[in-house]
């Protein structure tokens, strides 16, 4: 049973480039999560996804950003016409559901803006 | 809303050691609390969760942490640290009304010393 598998690992874009990033959950998991992680900082919660439903999607930024979890595929995360300050680890958590259950992490894609 | 706070940025210990990170939290409910270890460059790792019951919560790796409800504290412990035990350790806090978003601490680097 592969685990939760995040690419690109890492991915470089230049300032107003477009940036995706891709999260294929655990067999069996139909639940995702989003975080970011700033360097120096703890991890900040994005969006909380089902197959085809966004349910919780109260730490993303307003502009920009947008997630999606498709019937068929992995989730996706994008960031339209990207700044500096988006440079940060994102990583992906999926679970079978419900807060009882622990979260399963990917290794993370480190986006770097030049 | 949810909060968790864990006041050490650092905690060093000699080898051999007992071992304590701290965690407290604020919830306006009954909590479940979580530890995650994270080695560089990688995802979080499940530690050990409490969800009901015995106060004193065993895990992975020989660590174990103790739920204080008067407290509102969860602190991470190990009887004997090992230099392999330094990593980033994170503290997570959800509620059964929020479908298992979970918040986490900034985190805490133990670094344990030959």
């Amino acid at each position: 049973n592969a685990g939760v598998m995040q690419n690109p690992r890492h991915l470089v874009r230049r300032r107003g480039q477009e940036a995706r990033l891709r999260c294929s959950p655990m067999k069996g998991h139909s639940h995702v999560y989003w975080y970011r992680q700033l360097p120096e900082e703890g991890l900040k919660f994005m969006v909380y996804l089902q197959k085809e439903n966004i349910i919780d999607e109260s730490g993303m930024p307003k502009e920009r950003f947008s997630a999606e979890f498709p019937k068929e595929g992995p989730s996706i995360l994008r960031i339209q016409q990207v700044v500096r300050g988006d440079s940060a680890a994102y990583f992906c958590a999926t679970s079978p559901g419900g807060p009882l259950e622990k979260l399963f992490f990917g290794s993370g894609t480190q986006l770097s803006v030049l | 809303a949810q909060s968790v706070a864990q006041p050490e940025d650092q905690v060093n210990v000699a080898e051999g050691n007992p071992l304590t990170v701290k965690c407290t939290y604020s919830v306006s409910g009954n909590p479940y609390l979580f530890w995650y270890v994270q080695y560089p460059n990688r995802g979080l790792q499940f530690l050990l969760k409490y969800i009901t019951g015995d106060n004193l919560v065993k895990g992975s790796y020989g660590f174990e942490a103790e739920f204080n409800k008067s407290q509102t504290s969860f602190h991470l412990k190990k009887p004997s640290a090992l230099v392999s035990d330094s990593a980033l350790y994170f503290c997570a806090v959800s509620l059964n009304t929020n479908a298992g978003k979970s918040t986490f601490g900034d985190g805490t680097t133990l670094t344990v010393k030959p």
